[in-house]
């Protein structure tokens, strides 16, 4: 079935790289997706990675896909403060014609 | 700018009174979504319109119901919401069905 997996936290200290993980489990998504959701907010696109690229970097933000293994990674260089939310990996389902979305992970940022 | 607004964003009712709650956009997409989201979890997809082609998802309460009038509006209705249907409800739109979503803000629901 459709399903996508994250650590549901992560701290790292200010200043650090902050590394976010995912796996998902359709093969046939086209497109894959980090949001960042902060308190009492919606959810903001942060940046997507059509299926058949490796890397895709953006500013502080790298996105690497490893489509073998089904695994996807956000890195947020130099963290701050204001990165502390909620992070989400979504997935997009073309036979659904919807994406899925892992069940974010926390990020908080220790000084 | 081009937006996803929700209104209103923060939102009480009385346990079996009707609410509607409303989205609308300036991005002229054509698929609009509602999710629900509790504390803490993962938005889950209510339904979604492709232009006027309504798409409930399977486990969907019929105690939800949309309406989208025209490209612009989305309405969410809840016929006689429960205590369990407290949550945030987010609207978010996409040029496509499997392309990127832009979400507004949300409405927080509370039932009293």
């Amino acid at each position: 079935g459709e399903d996508v997996e994250q650590s549901l936290f992560l701290s790292v200290r200010e200043g650090d790289s902050s590394v976010i993980n995912c796996t998902y489990t359709d093969s046939s998504s086209t497109y894959l997706y980090w949001y960042k959701q902060e308190p009492g907010a919606g959810l903001q696109l942060l940046t997507y990675i059509f299926s058949n690229m490796d890397m895709k970097q953006d500013q502080r933000l790298t996105v690497l896909l490893n489509k073998k293994d089904k695994h996807l990674s956000l890195r947020i260089a130099d963290t701050q403060t204001g990165d502390s939310a909620i992070y989400f990996c979504a997935e997009s389902i073309s036979s659904a014609s919807k994406i899925i979305f892992g069940s974010g992970t926390r990020l908080s940022i220790r000084p | 700018d081009a937006m996803v607004i929700q209104n209103p964003r923060y939102q009480v009712t009385q346990f079996g009174k009707p609410v509607t709650l409303s989205c609308s956009q300036t991005l002229n997409h054509n698929v609009m979504y509602w999710y629900q989201q509790k504390s803490s979890q993962a938005p889950k997809l209510l339904f979604h319109y492709y232009d006027k082609d309504f798409n409930n998802e399977a486990d969907t309460p019929d105690n939800f119901q949309s309406r989208r009038p025209n490209t612009s509006f989305c309405f969410l209705d809840i016929r006689s919401p429960g205590l369990g249907d407290a949550a945030m409800y987010l609207c978010a739109t996409a040029p496509g069905r499997t392309a990127e979503q832009y979400f507004g803000p949300g409405t927080r629901l509370t039932v009293t």
